[in-house]
């Protein structure tokens, strides 16, 4: 079955610092991945979208995410989070091979502190 | 602008009520999707829709309907609500299939009393 995680329920970095978001994922066709960014009392944005070809993948707002078919593992990545980025990130599989379903992980909560 | 657009934005009523939670959007998408979101468990489907006159169940949709008369409209149905019923719900939709990025509304919070 299809299944997404997010291992970490929640994390805390200081402004500045560079953030890396873990997302492990199981399908058994290709794989079409993506981030969304969910700000407190908004709908989802889309961050950026893996489908094929190049593995690390650039978005929006300076996160890139680097796709490992060997780890089944989609990780999103910034150098340096700003004190705006604190939010709730969703690692999502969209399933078009079985079904046409989306998959989401449950979620990581981003606190960015001075 | 292309948006997708969910109403009521906040309800509050009663069990056995039935409501519906209209949703719109604009960009002539064809896959149009309903999700619950519940504290520790994401987004989950309800149902979804690949074209008009075509819905399929996501994972959780006992309790709910959808129809799709209209490619733009997709609107989600609560026949007899029930308590556990009660959480933030968004409409999505994409272009195509589930290989493509989806729009979100703002989402409807729904409390069930």
């Amino acid at each position: 079955a299809q299944s997404v995680t997010q291992p970490d329920i929640h994390i805390t970095v200081s402004e500045g610092a560079s953030l890396e978001l873990r997302c492990n994922y199981s399908y058994g066709a290709t794989p079409y991945l993506f981030w969304y960014v969910q700000s407190p009392g908004q709908g989802l944005q889309l961050l950026l979208k893996y489908f094929s070809g190049d593995t690390l993948v650039q978005g929006i707002k300076g996160f890139e995410a680097e796709f490992k078919r060997s780890q089944s593992s989609f990780n999103l990545r910034k150098p340096s989070v700003h004190w705006s980025d604190a939010a709730e990130y969703f690692c999502t599989v969209g399933a078009p091979d079985t079904g046409n379903q989306f998959y989401f992980g449950t979620g990581t909560s981003l606190t960015v502190i001075p | 602008e292309a948006q997708v657009t969910q109403n009521p934005r906040y309800l509050i009523t009663v069990t056995g009520k039935k409501l519906t939670v209209t949703c719109s959007q604009n960009m002539n998408h064809e896959y149009m999707s309903w999700y619950r979101q519940d504290p520790g468990l994401g987004l989950r489907q309800i149902y979804y829709s690949m074209n008009v006159e075509v819905t399929d169940k996501g994972d959780v949709p006992e309790g709910y309907k959808v129809s799709r008369k209209e490619k733009r409209n997709f609107p989600l149905i609560l026949e007899s609500p029930s308590p556990n019923q009660t959480s933030l719900y968004f409409c999505a939709s994409a272009r195509e299939r589930a290989n493509q990025p989806q729009h979100f509304g703002d989402g409807t919070r729904l409390s069930i009393l």
